[in-house]
């Protein structure tokens, strides 16, 4: 059982380069997000996306794209990579939006921008 | 606005001891309310969670949360923990309605030495 599965799962990067974060999941999950970690910060919602075809700004969207390409992929863009998004990044899905239902986390993504 | 605050950001504590990590939320709403536990570069796991009826839960590997309205806390609880109970633990609300997304705590990493 995969569950929720995220690539890559380290990267460096310059400033001002881009790339993007992918996650999927086989649950058949209709609600997915994402969340940067930060020492002493917690977790915090960058964008979600509660079904197939549409998505949502969290707490910290600036800096960030979404695409949720299908049912089962959810995509997370950095265009111009700063310092301050050097975090991990975490996906994760839940079967439904009404926030009764825990959230299933992927190991993370560690990324580093220098 | 909700939040979520942990009182211990570190918890160190001896071997067979109990331990109790604290969670205090604000809210105006209904919410629902989970403990996750990290272990070291690895995602969130579900540890137990708070939807309704019995303020007490309890998870399968011995830690319990009791929901307090009235002082809306969350707090957890273990009699005696583990050596393998080392792990950096987050309390999380969901308000009903909002898209299942999770506001997290800044997260309490407990220590368990021999």
């Amino acid at each position: 059982n995969a569950g929720v599965t995220q690539t890559p799962k380290f990267q460096v990067l310059k400033t001002g380069q881009s790339m993007t974060l992918q996650c999927a999941q086989d649950m058949n999950h209709n609600s997915m997000y994402w969340y940067r970690q930060d020492p002493g910060m917690g977790l915090r919602l960058i964008y979600y996306s509660a079904s197939e075809g549409t998505t949502d700004k969290g707490e910290v969207p600036n800096g960030y794209n979404v695409s949720r390409l299908n049912k089962r992929e959810f995509s997370l863009r950095l265009e111009s990579a700063a310092p301050s998004q050097t975090s991990v990044y975490f996906c994760a899905s839940t079967p439904m939006q009404g926030g009764n239902q825990p959230q299933h986390f992927g190991d993370g993504t560690r990324l580093s921008i220098l | 606005a909700q939040s979520v605050t942990q009182l211990d950001s570190q918890v160190p504590v001896f071997e067979e001891a109990p331990v109790e990590l604290r969670c205090n939320y604000s809210s105006s709403v209904s919410v629902y309310l989970f403990w996750y536990v990290q272990y070291p570069n690895q995602g969130l796991q579900l540890l137990l969670k708070y939807l309704s009826g019995s303020t007490l839960v309890e998870s399968i590997n011995g830690f319990e949360a009791e929901f307090n309205k009235s002082q809306t806390s969350f707090h957890l609880r273990k009699p005696s923990v583990h050596i393998s109970d080392t792990a950096e633990y987050f309390c999380a609300v969901s308000v009903r309605g909002q898209g299942g997304k999770l506001i997290f705590g800044q997260g309490t990493e407990l220590s368990v030495k021999p």
